[in-house]
C-alpha cells in the first residue's frame, strides 16, 4: 500500500471548515484514499473514501487532486466533537487483504471554541 | 448501520493471568476480523488477521502463543492474552470486514488492558 504523509497537528475554530491535507505521491491506479478518525480511547471511525472523483457524505467531503498524489478532507463546520486523530490511508478496495489497514501517525485535529 | 461490539471495554488483571477479549459483529457475518494494538500516543498496529474456521495469520513480531485468536463463528472472534505481563498493557481494537455487495470495515470500541 502507498505511504501517506500528514501534518502532525492542526487547529481549527469551532464552526469553521477544517481542511486536512494528505500526500500520497506513490498511489497506484487501483488504490483508494480512505479517511478514518479516532476520538480518544475509542475505535477508529470510517469517514469517507474515494478513488479519483471528489466525494461528499454527511460527515465530510474528500477532494482528490487530478494527479491523485494528494487529497484534502474537509469538515465543513467543525465542532468540538470533531477533535480527534485523523488518519489518511491508501489501499486497494476489496481483495483478500481488505481490512489490513496500515495506520500512520495521522493528524491531531483540535477544534477550539 | 453495522455495529461491532467489543467486550470488555477495560480490564485490569494481575501479572501471569490470562485475559480474553471478545469481538462480535452484531448484524452481519464477518468471515474476517482483525486485531490491532495501540500503545499510548502511538498509532494502531495490526497484530493478526482472524479467519473464521481457520488459523489466524499473525504479523511479524507478534507471538502467536501469547496472543491466542479464535474465530469459531461468523460473528465472533476472541483474543486471549496469555500469561499477561505489564508490557502487554495496551489498547486492543478489533475490526470486522463486511463482505460484498456492500464491502466495508467496522471497528469495535476497543479494550483497555492494564496488567499489574
Amino acid at each position: 500500500d502507498a505511504k501517506t504523509t500528514q501534518p502532525t497537528s492542526m487547529d481549527c475554530a469551532e464552526g469553521r471548515a477544517a481542511n486536512l491535507p494528505c500526500n500520497h505521491s506513490t498511489i497506484s491506479g487501483n488504490e483508494y484514499v480512505y479517511w478514518y478518525r479516532q476520538i480518544h480511547s475509542q475505535g477508529p471511525q470510517y469517514i469517507i473514501h474515494g478513488l479519483k472523483n471528489n466525494e461528499t457524505n454527511e460527515m465530510a467531503s474528500l477532494i482528490i487532486t487530478e494527479d491523485r498524489k494528494s487529497s484534502t478532507l474537509i469538515l465543513p463546520h467543525a465542532t468540538l466533537r470533531d477533535t480527534a486523530v485523523y488518519y489518511c490511508i491508501v489501499r486497494r478496495a476489496g481483495g483478500t487483504s481488505y481490512g489490513k489497514l496500515t495506520f500512520g501517525q495521522g493528524t491531531i485535529l483540535t477544534v477550539h471554541p | 448501520g453495522a455495529v461491532v461490539s467489543q467486550h470488555p471495554s477495560w480490564v485490569i488483571c494481575k501479572s501471569g493471568t490470562s485475559v480474553k477479549i471478545e469481538c462480535r459483529s452484531l448484524d452481519f457475518q464477518a468471515t474476517t476480523m482483525f486485531w490491532y494494538r495501540q500503545f499510548p500516543k502511538q498509532s494502531l498496529m495490526l497484530m493478526a488477521t482472524s479467519n473464521e474456521g481457520s488459523k489466524a495469520t499473525y504479523e511479524q513480531g507478534v507471538e502467536k502463543d501469547k496472543f491466542l485468536i479464535n474465530h469459531a463463528s461468523l460473528t465472533l472472534s476472541t483474543l486471549t492474552v496469555t500469561s499477561a505481563h505489564p508490557e502487554d498493557s495496551s489498547f486492543y481494537i478489533c475490526s470486522a470486514r463486511r463482505g460484498f455487495p456492500n464491502e466495508k470495515l467496522f471497528f469495535g470500541s476497543g479494550t483497555q488492558l492494564s496488567v499489574l
